[in-house]
Order: C-alpha cells, then structure tokens, then sequence
C-alpha cells in the first residue's frame, strides 16, 4: 500500500459528458501527478501538480484540466469524453525538495469506460 | 517517438530461472531510471530505481544493470516465482521533478 487514495475505482460515462476522479496524496508529499494508462500500454504523463499550481503537462489537450488542493489532494477533470478517454487513471504522489527524491508512488487508479 | 523503448513484449520463465528485462533510451539528460511491476487491477508499483552514476544496483533477487555509454539498463529477477507474475514497466526522468517516460511494458509469466 502507498497511501495514495482513488475515487472512485470504476466509472461509466457516456461520449460528451464529464468526469472528475480524484486524489489524495500519500502523507508528507506535496506533489502529485496524473497519468493515464490504456489497456496494454504504459502510463502516459497527463500533467504535474506542486504548490497548488501545474508544473508540467504532457500531450493532452486542454478539455483534461486539474487542481491541486492545500492538503495536496488533488482532482483530474476530463470535459467533452471521447471513446478513446478510457483508460485507466492514475494518481502519484512524490515529494519535490526538502530531501524528497522525487520518488513516484501510484494509487490503484480510477477504471474510466466511455460509451 | 518513443523515448523508452522495452523488450521483450512477453517472457516466459520457469520458477527458478533468470527473468531478464532490457530498456533502451534516447534522452541523454535522463538521470533517475525506476522499474515498476503491476498486477492486474492494480496501479504500479515502485521494485528499484537506479540513477546512472552507479552501473549496478541490487535489492533482494531484483537487480538492474546499467550501461551509460549505450543508453541501456535492464532488469534481472533471481529465483523467480509465480508470485513475480505481472507486468513490468521501466521508466527514465530527468530531474527530480520530471514526469517519467514509461515503456510499453513486459508481461511476465513464471511457470511453476
């Protein structure tokens, strides 16, 4: 267990609606980072939350926004789903200076379908 | 364009025998290579991470291999048991605040 929490762990979702998955962060760290996984595929970096604001994003477009709260938990929202948005989401923690080596410890992740 | 590139795709080994994982990368400004294994249903998890001032690192039966010079580290599982069946991911990041670059993973399978 990393003590990185998911919510919820699966979800359905039609073409065109939203969704929101949420994060809290393992004790201690202040960074946290979304990454999404297809079947059969390794993570891919969405983007990095540190001190409440993003600090990197990868090839995502914008409808994938985040926030990043003061207790470090932290949401994903996805507007306009697309069949292709289903995936699996992860959330890891890490800590960012203070000594932190940036280590990454993921969650179990949120199953997202889209129909 | 793939950054990581990981081989095999699937590996098959019998208990006791040497699993034996390889990544490739291109980004020379990469200095923290982890490996992580995943079992079905569940996120990733950290096994053993090395950084490339060190050619070798090991941790129980896990140890990674690194090759600075032809952008290359892999993975070694001693002893491996079924127990070790999942999928394995390596991964490289630049700077301790970087996003990691993960390769498409390597299934396996220890046969009893």
């Amino acid at each position: 267990e990393t003590g990185v929490t998911q919510s919820p762990t699966h979800l359905i979702k039609t073409r065109g609606q939203q969704v929101t998955l949420r994060c809290s962060s393992q004790s201690g760290h202040n960074t946290v980072s979304w990454y999404q996984q297809a079947l059969g595929q390794g993570p891919q970096f969405i983007f990095q939350y540190y001190r409440e604001e993003e600090n990197g994003r990868g090839n995502f477009p914008p409808r994938f926004s985040g926030l990043q709260f003061p207790n470090y938990s932290s949401e994903l929202n996805v507007n306009a789903l697309e069949l292709d948005d289903s995936a699996l989401y992860l959330c890891a923690s890490s800590l960012a200076g203070r000594g932190g080596d940036g280590e990454l410890f993921f969650g179990e992740g949120s199953r997202l379908t889209v129909l | 364009q793939q950054q990581v590139k990981q081989s095999p795709q699937s590996l098959i080994v019998q208990k006791g025998g040497i699993s034996i994982i390889n990544c490739a990368y291109e980004n020379t400004a990469f200095d923290y290579f982890p490996w992580y294994q995943q079992f079905p249903g569940k996120g990733p998890a950290l096994l053993i991470a090395i950084r490339p001032d060190v050619s070798e690192k090991k941790e129980g039966r896990f140890t990674i291999s690194f090759n600075k010079s032809a952008k290359q580290f892999s993975l070694h599982i001693m002893d491996s048991q079924p127990g070790d069946s999942a999928t394995y991911f390596c991964a490289a990041r630049r700077g301790s605040q970087g996003n990691l670059i993960f390769g498409k993973g390597t299934k396996l399978s220890v046969k009893p």
